[in-house]
């Protein structure tokens, strides 16, 4: 019983090409985010959602765009994958913003070649 | 982007020893503490949270919070081989949606 999924969990592509992650959640949370952890370890914030809502967008390109269909769905669409896109894309999930645990899914590894 | 530190590691201790994690804040307001867990290829995992100063212990896990210091630590007291992951601390404001994470601490437990 998976609690946070994320698909695919391999993803080697060429640079230019546009991918999707997808993520899902059974906890019944209502917040959602995207990491991104590179070759050093360093886990950084991306986006998060709240009820469907985009309430966190640090800095990155606009090619990266999280659509949120329902709150326990967050997909990450990449347009125009550049090398230093390669990094693990960790899907997460949480009850609300008091300080209650983020739980990760399994992380994406993409290669972008 | 806020600030979280950890000591560089790695750090090596040997099986049945105490491993002293440490991790420092820049952001006064930062309310909730985490420890997580992160096997090499695996997602990291919650091991500890504390929101108030002064030590929560759960089996060998200590974590101790001072926040006047702006430091939260963790410790694993007879530390085992299975052990042996990085460790990273997270804090988060009240309120807020988001954990922002130190850079993370290597730790091998030596059979």
């Amino acid at each position: 019983d998976t609690a946070v999924s994320q698909t695919p969990k391999y993803l080697v592509t060429q640079m230019g090409n546009d991918k999707s992650i997808k993520c899902e959640q059974n906890l019944g949370h209502d917040t959602m985010y995207w990491y991104k952890q590179d070759s050093k370890k360093f886990l950084k914030i991306m986006f998060s959602y709240n009820n469907k809502e985009l309430i966190i967008n640090e800095t990155v390109p606009n090619r990266f765009s999280p659509k949120s269909p329902d709150k326990a769905h967050l997909n990450l669409h990449i347009n125009s994958l550049e090398l230093g896109d390669s990094a693990v894309y960790f899907c997460a999930s949480s009850l609300g913003n008091s300080g209650n645990t983020i739980y990760f899914g399994e992380g994406s590894w993409l290669t972008v070649v | 982007q806020k600030e979280v530190e950890q000591n560089s590691g790695p750090l090596s201790v040997p099986e049945g020893a105490i491993a002293s994690l440490n991790c420092t804040y820049s952001d006064r307001g930062s309310q909730s503490f985490f420890w997580y867990r992160q096997y090499s290829g695996k997602s990291p995992e919650l091991i500890m949270s504390i929101y108030s100063n002064g030590d929560k212990e759960d089996g060998r896990f200590t974590a101790q919070l001072n926040k006047a210091s702006q430091y939260v630590s963790l410790l694993i007291r007879d530390s085992q081989p299975s052990d042996s992951a990085t460790y990273l601390c997270a804090v988060r404001d009240y309120g807020a949606n988001n954990l922002f994470f130190g850079t993370g601490t290597r730790l091998t437990v030596i059979p």
